[in-house]
């Protein structure tokens, strides 16, 4: 099974930083790599799908980046909006997914 | 409009069954892949199991042999069986859609909770 390794785990910054989160896979899921924001209580949304293209509606201060097994979400400018957690996931394997631990992000 | 709308979750005691159901409605269901994907209080999100528009089914290492995923064309609804309950199953259980391409999740219901505790 493709495993998937996110960090940092958590995360404080403030509101206009430039935030990077990272995803590393156990091996090569070429642009496979989707990007996910979960807000408390509330099911999860795709930000980025394909490793760099946009979802609809997403705002333009999320980015993505990255191809093989290292890849990167870009929050260029974070707003209080942006507090939740982030999630990797692969689709390289047929219809088996896997996630990462996921990264919390909060406001300093 | 595209909804997913789970059900059957619930206390059960570890050894039992529970059947969950996820109803989809505002898009053709037969033209999708749907996913199960469980989410334990205060931890992340786990893949469980993906059914292919083909019938094809898929299972994560720690539910296999024990849960069944199945889909019933005519009614627009998505089943996932569970057997053998242990406590780590403990969780809120999300409905998501694959989207056209079978890449990533574009819908997901709001999840049904289920408790395996004697």
């Amino acid at each position: 099974d493709i495993q998937m390794t996110q960090s940092p785990s958590s995360l404080s910054a403030s509101v206009g930083d430039r935030v990077t989160i990272t995803c590393r896979a156990s091996q090569s899921i070429s642009s496979y790599l989707n990007w996910y924001q979960q807000k408390p209580g509330k099911a999860p949304k795709v930000l980025i799908y394909g490793s760099s293209s946009l979802q609809s509606g997403v705002p333009s201060r999320f980015s993505g980046s990255g191809s093989g097994t290292d890849f990167t979400l870009t929050i260029s400018s974070l707003q209080r909006e942006d507090v939740a957690t982030y999630y990797c996931q692969q689709s390289y394997t047929n219809l088996r997914r896997t996630f990462g631990q996921g990264t919390k992000v909060e406001i300093k | 409009e595209v909804q997913l709308v789970e059900s059957g979750g619930g206390l059960v005691q570890p050894g039992g069954s529970l059947r969950l159901s996820c109803a989809a409605s505002g898009f053709t269901f037969s033209s999708h892949d749907m996913h199960w994907v469980r989410q334990a209080t205060g931890k992340g999100l786990e893949w469980v199991s993906a059914i292919g528009t083909a019938g094809d089914t898929y299972y994560s290492g720690s539910v296999k042999g024990r849960f069944t995923l199945s889909r019933e064309k005519a009614k627009n609804s998505l089943y996932l069986q569970m057997d053998s309950l242990r406590a780590g199953d403990t969780a809120v259980y999300y409905c998501a859609r694959g989207n056209s391409s079978g890449y990533y999740y574009d819908y997901w219901g709001q999840g049904t909770l289920v408790t395996v505790s004697s």
